[in-house]
């Protein structure tokens, strides 16, 4: 079962635009992760926020983690036609499992 | 590192047809995750393994899917017999406790198509 809900589920922007996408889920969390996957391949890691975490930056990624709301965002800022790809967000469980389950997805497409 | 190495990258079999997907993780990674990505679905967490053992098998859809890992350098999933609702693409996946800030690291995939 898919724990993590993305919105929206694409997306098309042009190049230097910013690129927005929430991911919200069910129950409490440990930590939630972003992940990017370009056509055929696989999933390559982002970004890793806490729970205790509001907010974390990573060159033009930012990630904020509202837990109240149970609800993340990935912003790409100055997106180019390289960012083009499905973003996931991914989320573990408060048990520490140390496993994660993965959101729907959304597709972004940068105009060039 | 190589990475995550998976094969074969594409396999076409008939149904009812055994088949074996094969995983090396990273070197020195003590959790191994078995993923299935289809456009209905999404990715599905199928089993992981902790320092070689399973400790989550719940997301195996049926009998016919089992997973191994008898030595921390390889794992198989194996699917007998293969439907054609089995096609998807299944994803390996590797992660370290000690590094968990740096998430998984996925494999490039398996394309499976059961005709």
């Amino acid at each position: 079962s898919q724990q993590g809900e993305e919105d929206p589920q694409a997306l098309s922007i042009q190049e230097g635009e910013n690129a927005t996408m929430n991911c919200s889920y069910k129950t409490s969390i440990n930590n939630l992760q972003w992940y990017r996957q370009n056509s055929g391949r696989g999933l390559v890691h982002l970004i890793l926020i806490r729970s205790n975490e509001r907010e974390k930056h990573s060159g033009r990624l930012r990630v904020t983690l509202d837990t109240s709301k149970k609800s993340s965002s990935l912003l790409i800022t100055a997106s180019r036609a390289a960012d083009t790809a499905s973003y996931f967000c991914a989320t573990d469980s408060p048990s520490g499992t140390y496993k994660y389950i993965f959101g729907t997805g959304t597709r972004l497409k940068v105009l060039a | 590192d190589a990475g995550v190495i998976q094969s074969p990258r594409h396999e076409v079999t008939e149904m009812g047809q055994e088949v074996t997907l094969r995983c090396k993780p990273i070197s020195g990674h003590d959790y191994l995750f078995w993923y299935r990505q289809t456009m209905m679905r999404g990715l599905e967490l199928l089993i992981y393994f902790n320092n070689n053992v399973p400790i989550d098998d719940s997301g195996m859809p049926e009998d016919r899917f089992s997973a191994k890992m008898p030595n921390a350098s390889f794992s198989t999933l194996k699917i007998q017999p293969s439907e054609p609702r089995d096609s998807a693409v299944y994803f390996c996946a590797s992660s370290s406790t000690g590094t968990a800030t740096y998430g998984y690291t996925f494999g490039s995939g398996t394309r499976l198509t059961v005709v």
